[in-house]
């Protein structure tokens, strides 16, 4: 297993400019959800899905889209992007509610 | 929501117990208390969870109070690999069944050799 992979580990953007981080897991998982991580402080959820087609907002969704057409796949899409959302994104994933989460490596966004 | 504190700093000797405290004294009946922890710049891991009795895995062992209110995290035989930011987190409840994981700032603990 893979476990939980995202794509690409670093990217800058200019102000304005959308993209979407991937987010894939190879463990069947149901629950998947996306944080942002700012320099010294602790994870923050954007947006998280209990299953295909079902998604919905954590904290911080404001400037950020989700979907989740598959049980692999939970990209997060940044409309425009603007220098608040200079952070390190983690995407990760659960069995079930009770169970762990498991984390990827992470993505590196800087916005100028 | 239950919210928990922690020391924001600790240090430990290499080869010895490092214990690491959690207040959580509004913790709610069925939360559920997590450990995760986050080595420099990569993903956070799980450690362990527990509700009310205490818990062991290969990784550490969790020792909750009687009350619930506290808890604390030992890795018995702390290595250079073990320095990292620990976040004790109490499970928020549910929300269309989403299991939604709040980190505070953790404690940063630093394994000397």
């Amino acid at each position: 297993n893979a476990g939980v992979t995202q794509t690409p580990k670093f990217q800058v953007l200019k102000t304005g400019q959308s993209m979407t981080l991937q987010c894939a897991q190879d463990m069947n998982h149901e629950y998947m959800s996306w944080y942002r991580q700012d320099p010294g402080m602790g994870l923050r959820l954007i947006h998280y899905s209990v299953g295909a087609g079902i998604t919905d907002q954590g904290e911080v969704p404001n400037g950020y889209n989700v979907s989740r057409s598959t049980t692999e796949d939970f990209p997060l899409r940044l409309l425009s992007a603007a220098p608040s959302q200079t952070s390190v994104y983690f995407c990760a994933s659960s069995f079930d509610r009770a169970y762990e989460q498991y984390f990827g490596p992470g993505t590196r966004l800087t916005v100028t | 929501d239950a919210k928990t504190t922690q020391p924001p700093s600790m240090d430990c000797a290499e080869g010895r117990a490092a214990n690491l405290p959690c207040n959580h004294s509004t913790i709610s009946g069925n939360e559920y208390v997590y450990w995760y922890r986050q080595i420099h710049s990569q993903g956070p891991q799980y450690i362990i969870h527990g509700l009310k009795n205490n818990e062991t895995n290969e990784m550490a062992s969790l020792i909750i109070t009687e009350d619930r209110k506290s808890s604390t995290l030992i890795l018995p035989h702390a290595t250079l690999r073990d320095t990292a930011v620990y976040y004790c987190i109490v499970r928020v409840g549910w929300d269309q069944g989403a299991q939604k994981l709040v980190f505070g700032q953790g404690t940063r603990l630093t394994i000397n050799p």
